[in-house]
């Protein structure tokens, strides 16, 4: 069972700052790995998937890199609407993983 | 767009049984395979079960596995998750989710329908 760690746990972060959030895994996972968003109140949604490729719709300051066991979302400058939960999840193998998230709170 | 809508979370006792649903609209194909994901109050996300796109394959999370089944209905666009034997540790907050193709990441989130285990 793949175990996925995120950090840190709680960013305060200023608007118009840039925001980098880190998830590793414990075994590799190649590129299958997705980040995801979720505001108090309302479902995830999908960021990123294939480590890499931003979902529809999702602006240009978020992006994602890494493959193996180590992997970044960066927020090139933080909006006001990106203050939320950050959880990545590996789908290389089963069972599915996320991690434990990551808090983006304002400073 | 596709939406996915859940319903059937209640206050429940430990030991008791429930049966989400989750009704999908939208989509141009109802053959991907989806989930059902927990949140507990507060807490991360739990990947719980999957089903296949034909509904013939599915798969477990170990802590609901023998308890929990999935299950659904193409011709109503429905996956239905029935929950037996359930404790306390099971109250969370359930979402359906569909899955992208043969990849298994979450494309689509429903809103979530709350589960309450407790005496």
């Amino acid at each position: 069972e793949i175990v996925m760690t995120q950090s840190p746990a709680t960013l305060s972060v200023s608007p118009g700052e840039r925001v980098t959030l880190s998830c590793r895994a414990s075994q590799s996972v190649g590129s299958n790995l997705a980040w995801y968003q979720q505001k108090p109140g309302q479902s995830p949604g999908l960021l990123i998937y294939g480590a890499s490729t931003r979902a529809t719709g999702i602006p240009a300051r978020f992006s994602g890199s890494g493959s193996g066991t180590e992997f970044t979302l960066i927020i090139s400058s933080l909006q006001s609407e990106d203050f939320a939960d950050y959880y990545c999840q590996q789908y290389n193998n089963w069972p599915l993983a996320f991690g434990g998230g990551t808090k983006v709170e304002i400073k | 767009e596709g939406q996915l809508l859940e319903s059937g979370g209640a206050l429940v006792q430990p030991g008791g049984s429930l049966r989400l649903s989750c009704a999908a609209s939208g989509f141009t194909s109802g053959n991907e395979a989806m989930s059902w994901v927990r949140q507990p109050p507060g807490k991360g996300l739990e990947w719980v079960s999957r089903i296949s796109g034909s509904g013939y394959s599915t798969d477990y999370a170990d802590a609901v596995k023998g308890r929990f089944t999935s299950s659904r209905d193409k011709s109503k666009n429905t996956l239905f998750l029935q929950m037996n034997s359930l404790r306390v540790e099971d109250t969370a907050v359930y979402y359906c989710a569909k899955h992208s193709g043969s990849y298994y990441y979450f494309e689509y989130w429903g809103q979530g329908t709350l589960v309450t285990v407790s005496s």
